[in-house]
């Protein structure tokens, strides 16, 4: 079976950095596109970014590039999202999601993170 | 970069028929997929490439495009199908993904 299990909920400041999680399991974490997606309080779905694990291949929406860095760690099948400085309109509930059906398809997702950052 | 524009909100009587629509310009080049959203869940692929359904979804759901649109399609809503709907789709280049705005679909 498919899963994606995210970290769990951040609590930071205004400046700080964060990284969560996102580990796959039940498929070859390797050869398929794994994206995160924002939805802030009471908003539609923002796709972030995307990232190929076998090879690294990252693609940012434009309005996402520069401010978030998307990796994976392909030993322990996981991908991350970090933040190098926190503000406070980052605050969003952030999941993570594989097209394994069907390329770039995003038919499993995970729980979700909620991050949120207030001084 | 290019943008998908969805009905805000949506209403249909239980039992009767109701169809989302999704329209931008990348649809004529790619299909769209859509995802259910209910309310504090994660969201739920209901169709994706040409009238696909995911293992699990009712066949009541179904797709169809023409041109630049895209639209599902509720055959005999249900109170259960009561959610936010969003298309999905690739960008003009190919290299992005881009999300509708969503669709609140109430259930009377």
């Amino acid at each position: 079976e498919v899963q994606l299990v995210q970290s769990g909920a951040e609590m930071k400041k205004p400046g700080e950095s964060l990284k969560i999680s996102c580990k796959g399991s039940g498929y070859k974490f390797t050869n398929y596109w794994i994206a995160w997606v924002r939805q802030m309080s009471g908003k539609g779905l923002e796709w972030m970014g995307v990232t190929y694990p076998a090879d690294s291949d990252t693609r940012y929406s434009p309005s996402f590039q520069g401010q978030v860095t998307i990796s994976v760690d392909k030993s322990i099948g996981t991908a991350y999202l970090q933040w190098n400085s926190l503000k406070a309109s980052d605050s969003a509930l952030y999941y993570c999601t594989v097209g394994y059906i069907s390329s770039w398809s995003w038919d499993f997702w995970g729980q979700g993170t909620l991050v949120t950052v207030s001084s | 970069s290019s943008e998908l524009t969805q009905d805000p909100a949506v209403s249909v009587a239980l039992g009767q028929t109701v169809r989302i629509t999704c329209q931008g310009d990348s649809l004529s080049s790619y299909y769209a997929n859509w995802h259910q959203q209910k309310a504090g869940q994660a969201p739920v692929l209901v169709i994706y490439g040409r009238n696909k359904r995911p293992s699990g979804i009712p066949d009541r759901f179904s797709g169809s495009s023409s041109g630049d649109t895209t639209s599902l399609t509720i055959s005999g809503a249900q109170a259960e199908d009561e959610a936010d709907y969003y298309c999905n789709s690739r960008d003009s280049s190919g290299n992005h993904v881009v999300f509708g705005g969503g669709t609140k679909l109430t259930v009377l």
